[in-house]
């Protein structure tokens, strides 16, 4: 358990729609970043927020986004969703804000499926 | 962007075996781990390993920084360590997320 949590575990819905994945990180950690795995493109960054900023953007699509709460929790939001969507979402976290030099650490993953 | 190589993509062992799978990539780092991927999905993490030699149990890692490459080594190996393992680095400089590899689908037979 790395103490990552992340919340549903599993998610099905339909094109068109709107999800919100959860992600709470590791105490004491104050980054988070999300990720995401898919079978064309492998795993990919998203985006990263460090004590509530955004910090770092990836490849994310202008349909998703994300925020970081005051304690310190993380919601990716999706909305308009494709059939390409259908993904395993990570969220992982750390202490710092800079990614290196530290272990990031990752949660169990959300996996989404649109139909 | 920095480019991460596995090799090799796949491994089918019998149960006992050893094996090495390698990880080389195309710029200096500053972060460096190994993840085995589950048959479940889950990413755990095994090393952190910028630099350096680990051992943990039957496992053990090494990177030479200067070379820009990792191997992983599995040792005795058991079927339980069927899954993906996956090699991930940050740029060093103003990177702050990991690039994965490819990864290394294993397979270990009864």
């Amino acid at each position: 358990d790395s103490g990552v949590t992340q919340t549903p575990k599993h998610l099905i819905t339909a094109t068109g729609q709107r999800v919100t994945l959860r992600c709470s990180p590791r105490s004491g950690d104050l980054s988070v970043y999300w990720y995401q795995q898919s079978l064309d493109q492998g795993l990919q960054f998203l985006i990263q927020y460090y004590n509530g900023e955004e910090r770092a953007k990836g490849n994310i699509l202008e349909r998703f986004s994300a925020q970081q709460f005051p304690d310190l929790h993380s919601e990716l939001n999706l909305s308009s969703l494709e059939l390409g969507d259908s993904a395993l979402y990570f969220c992982a976290s750390s202490v710092g804000p800079t990614g290196g030099g530290e272990t990031q650490y990752f949660g169990p993953g959300t996996r989404l499926l649109v139909l | 962007g920095i480019q991460v190589e596995q090799s090799p993509p796949d491994l089918i062992l019998q149960e006992g075996a050893n094996s090495t799978l390698r990880c080389n990539f195309s710029d200096s780092v500053n972060n460096l781990q190994w993840f085995h991927q589950n048959p479940w999905g889950q990413l755990i993490n095994l090393f952190y390993i910028p630099s350096g030699t680990k051992q943990n149990g039957r496992l053990s890692a090494t990177t030479v920084a200067t070379e820009r490459y990792s191997l992983l080594y599995i040792s005795s190996s058991q079927t339980t360590d069927s899954g993906v393992y996956f090699c991930a680095v940050v740029r060093s400089g103003s990177a702050r997320q990991l690039t994965f590899g490819s990864g290394t689908q294993l397979t270990v037979l009864p």
